[in-house]
C-alpha cells in the first residue's frame, strides 16, 4: 500500500525567511510524485510533477526536488500570499491512476 | 479555459437523507476521479472513471455510496441514507487521458450531515 508522510504539520515563517517542506513516501513503482497547493475552501491547485530521483522543478519562489525516498518543496523568500496548505501525493505502479495524498503542511507566512 | 466545476458547493443534509453531488470535468477529459477530504486531512481516493466505465471503486466506504458517469462527461456521486461520518468535502478531479498524469481538481462540495 502506498504511503505518504508530510512534515512538519504546520510551519510559520516570516516574510523572506526561506525553508523546506518534506514529503516521505513508500510506493511500489513510482509513477509520479505530485505537489499541490490548497487554499481554504478551495480544491487543490497543481504545482509540480516529479518522476525520477534527481529531478527538480521550479516555479517562482518554489522548487521541488525528488530522491528515492522523499521529496522537498523549497520556498525561497516567501511572501504572505504563499500561505496555504501544501499537499504531496504519489501515484504507484499498481494504483490504477489514483493519487495517495499526505495530510499536508499548513504554511503561514507573516508580513 | 473552464476548469472542473462542482455543485452544489455546500450541502446540509439530515441524517438518513439521500444526496447527489455533481461534477463537470474539463471538456474533453477522459479520466474522472472522486476523492473525499476530511477536515485537516489529505484527499482520499473514492472511485475512478475512464469515459463512462467505472474502473476502480475500491475507495467507496460503503454500499451507500454510488457514482456514475453515464455519457462519459458529467459525473454524479450519490450517497444514500447519509450518516454523520459522511460529513466531508467531496472533490472531483479530471485528467486528459489515461496517459496524462496531472489531475485537475474542482472546488469541492462541502457536505454536512446533521
Amino acid at each position: 500500500e502506498d504511503q505518504v508522510t508530510q512534515s512538519p504539520e504546520a510551519l510559520r515563517l516570516q516574510e523572506g525567511e526561506s525553508s523546506s517542506l518534506n514529503c516521505s513516501y513508500t510506493v511500489s513503482g513510482l509513477r509520479g510524485l505530485f505537489w499541490y497547493r490548497q487554499d481554504p475552501g478551495k480544491g487543490p491547485e497543481f504545482l509540480f510533477t516529479l518522476y525520477s530521483a534527481g529531478e527538480e522543478k521550479e516555479k517562482e519562489r518554489l522548487k521541488a526536488t525528488l530522491t528515492k525516498k522523499e521529496s522537498f518543496l523549497h520556498i525561497t523568500a516567501p511572501k504572505p500570499e504563499d500561505s496555504a496548505t501544501y499537499l504531496c501525493a504519489v501515484r504507484g505502479g499498481g494504483s490504477n491512476y489514483k493519487l495517495t495524498f499526505g495530510k499536508g503542511t499548513l504554511l503561514t507566512v507573516n508580513p | 479555459g473552464a476548469g472542473v466545476s462542482q455543485s452544489p458547493r455546500y450541502k446540509v443534509a439530515k441524517r438518513g437523507q439521500d444526496v447527489a453531488l455533481r461534477c463537470d470535468p474539463i471538456s474533453g477529459h477522459v479520466s474522472l476521479f472522486w476523492y473525499q477530504q476530511a477536515l485537516g486531512q489529505g484527499p482520499e481516493f473514492l472511485t475512478y472513471f475512464q469515459n463512462e466505465a467505472q474502473l476502480d471503486k475500491s475507495g467507496l466506504p460503503s454500499d451507500r455510496f454510488f457514482a456514475e458517469r453515464p455519457e462519459g462527461s458529467v459525473s454524479t456521486l450519490k450517497i444514500q441514507r447519509t450518516q454523520q461520518e459522511d460529513s466531508a468535502v467531496y472533490l472531483c478531479a479530471s485528467s486528459h487521458n489515461m496517459e496524462t498524469d496531472t489531475q485537475y481538481f474542482g472546488p469541492g462540495t462541502r457536505l454536512t450531515v446533521l
